[in-house]
């Protein structure tokens, strides 16, 4: 199965500046990458996704990056705003439609 | 359009009780999931079904039985109920007749075991 490794497990950032979170996967056959919001009390909602025969998707402020050879991908989020407080989860999902979730990461924007 | 919806939202239950919580989509996908969620672990795969009838293992299985009578709908059991299952469970469902595409979330319930 897949084992998904997530870093920070918190972050915290003051309003307008990046935030960045990385992954990590095992398996080299996973091929899709979906990232996943969830404000407290919330259901997790999917905010952007990668699939392996691309290096790099962008939506706005937030953009995810992948490295096949290393496998790692990332999300990146520009000018923070308060309403990006939440924690992030990323994910990585073979052909049989399991997704792995990494473990998390709480941002909190600063004011 | 509901999405996926759950019942009930919350519940508390003894030691040794049983429950089954509903899972309902109207979105016509082909596939459901059952996750429970504890701190700083993520979401865990309980059990998944890939259409109606069908029914698999997740990553952390044991103590849930699950059963998909119809396309729309998700049971998850628990018989006999410990307090290492108290949890927040998500259902899932997602559709794509080609690829892997995008799970949409219920909105949880929150399990209580003492």
């Amino acid at each position: 199965g897949e084992n998904v490794e997530q870093h920070p497990s918190t972050l915290s950032v003051q309003e307008g500046d990046s935030a960045v979170i990385k992954c990590t996967y095992s398996d080299s056959a996973s091929n899709y990458f979906p990232w996943y919001k969830q404000e407290l009390g919330k259901r997790p909602q999917l905010i952007i996704d990668i699939r392996s025969n691309v290096g790099e998707k962008k939506d706005q402020r937030i953009a995810v990056t992948l490295n096949k050879t290393a496998k790692h991908f990332s999300l990146h989020i520009t000018e923070t705003q308060p309403e990006d407080s939440a924690v992030y989860f990323c994910a990585a999902i073979l052909n049989d439609y399991k997704l792995s979730f990494g473990a998390g990461t709480t941002v909190t924007v600063r004011a | 359009n509901a999405g996926v919806t759950q019942t009930p939202k919350f519940r508390v239950l003894k030691t040794g009780q049983s429950m089954t919580l509903l899972c309902a989509q109207d979105m016509n996908h082909e596939y459901m999931y059952w996750y429970r969620q504890d701190p700083g672990m993520g979401l865990r795969l309980i059990h998944y079904s890939v259409g109606e009838g069908t029914t698999a293992k997740g990553e952390v299985p044991d103590g849930y039985n699950v059963s998909r009578l119809k396309k729309q709908n998700f049971l998850l059991g628990l018989e006999s109920a410990a307090p290492s299952q108290t949890s927040v469970y998500f259902c899932a469902s997602s559709y794509s007749e080609r690829e892997v595409d995008e799970q949409y979330f219920g909105p949880g319930t929150r399990l209580t075991v003492t």
